[in-house]
Formats: structure tokens, sequence, C-alpha cells
């Protein structure tokens, strides 16, 4: 287990349908990066958060969204579904309090398998 | 923009192989170069990094990279690999003033008993 925790591990759903995605990151990191990876592809960066606010976004979809919450929490939600939009979606914390943002480890979730049918 | 290039996305070796996997990236300025292993139904984990000093660093199950700033690579190495080395590799670049972590595509190692 590394701490960082996702939700749900799998979905099922339809195209045009929205999702939401859950993270709670290792406890005391203040960083959550959210990731895609489709399938003979890498890991595509897609938003990651510090402390509540947005700090760096990738080629993050106009119809995909996310926000970190008070508690650190962050949910990336996912709307008017595509086929190509199955896929596995990592959450990554970092940062633990008192750490210089510089130089920074990820610890991933196990991820969130998402299929749209 | 930063990139990250791995060369082989799929490698199979026999146990006590030697193994190199390669990454090039593509950023001018200065930067910390990741390993990630992913073993079959587990989580991504950290193999070894670089943040400066010694170019030639060791990670954990006898894993080593060698980061090489004139040709911007970072590859990975084992003189013998076993079996339970079988996984997917990722190579990781982040720029030192930067806060976005690029991956390359990875690496699937099939190491055969």
């Amino acid at each position: 287990d590394s701490g960082v925790t996702q939700t749900p591990k799998h979905l099922i759903t339809a195209t045009g349908q929205r999702v939401t995605l859950r993270c709670s990151p290792r406890s005391g990191d203040l960083s959550v990066y959210w990731y895609q990876q489709s399938l003979d592809q890498g890991l595509q960066f897609l938003i990651q958060y510090y402390n509540g606010e947005e700090r760096a976004k990738g080629n993050i979809l106009e119809r995909f969204s996310a926000q970190q919450f008070p508690d650190l929490h962050s949910e990336l939600n996912l709307s008017s579904l595509e086929l190509g939009d199955s896929a596995l979606y990592f959450c990554a914390s970092s940062v633990a309090r008192g750490q210089s943002s510089g130089a920074n480890v990820l610890t991933f979730g196990a991820g969130s398998r998402l299929t749209v049918l | 923009a930063q990139s990250v290039s791995q060369h082989n996305h799929h490698v199979i070796l026999s146990e006590a192989a030697s193994l190199e996997l390669g990454c090039n990236y593509s950023y001018g300025g200065t930067v910390n170069l990741f390993w990630y292993v992913q073993y079959p139904g587990q989580h991504l984990q950290l193999l070894l990094k670089y943040f400066s000093g010694d170019p030639l660093v060791k990670g954990i199950k006898g894993f080593e990279a060698e980061f090489i700033k004139s040709k911007f690579s970072f590859n990975l190495r084992k003189p013998s690999v076993q079996w339970s080395d079988t996984a997917e590799y990722f190579c990781a670049v982040k720029s030192t003033g930067g806060f976005k972590t690029i991956f390359g595509a990875g690496t699937r190692l099939f190491v055969k008993a």
C-alpha cells in the first residue's frame, strides 16, 4: 500500500456520461497529480494541484476538470465521455510538509480503470 | 516543451542476461531524472532518481542508471536480470524549476525463467 488511495478501482459507463474519480494523497503530502495511461501509451500528465491551487496543466481536455479540496483530496471529473477516454487514470502525490517543492518523488495510487462502452 | 523517449517498448530476456533500457529527454535546463517501475498488479514505484552529483546512481534491486548530460540520456542498467524483474519501466524527467513530471511511453520487460 503506497498510502495514496484511489476510488473507484474499476468503472464501466456509457458514452456521453459523466464520472468522478477520487484521490486521497499520502498523509502529509500537499501535491496531487493526475495522469492518464491509455493502451500502448505512456503516462500522459493531465494536471497538478498544490495545497488546493492548480499548479501545472498538461494535455487535459476541456471535458475534463479537477479540483483539490481543503482536506487535500482531489477529484477528477470526466464528462461527455467518449470511447477514447477508456484508460487507467493514476493519481500521485508528493511534497510532504516542510520539504522543498523543487525535487519531487511521486507516490502513486493503484489507479482507476475507466471503460467507456 | 519537455519530452521523454524510451527506445524499446518491449524487451524479452532470459534470466542472468544483462539489461539496458534507453531513455532520452529533451529539455535545455537543469533536470531531475527518475526511473519508475510497475510490477504486475502493483502501483508504480520509484526505482531510482538523479538530482545532482555523481551521474551514476544506484537504485533498488541492483538497478543503476547513468546520466550523460551531453547526450540527454539516462539509461537504466542491470548486470543480471531475474524473473522477478518482469515489469513495466518508465523513465521520467522534471525540470528543477517546474512542477510537472513527464513520463516516457514505458518499456515492458519480460524475463524468461
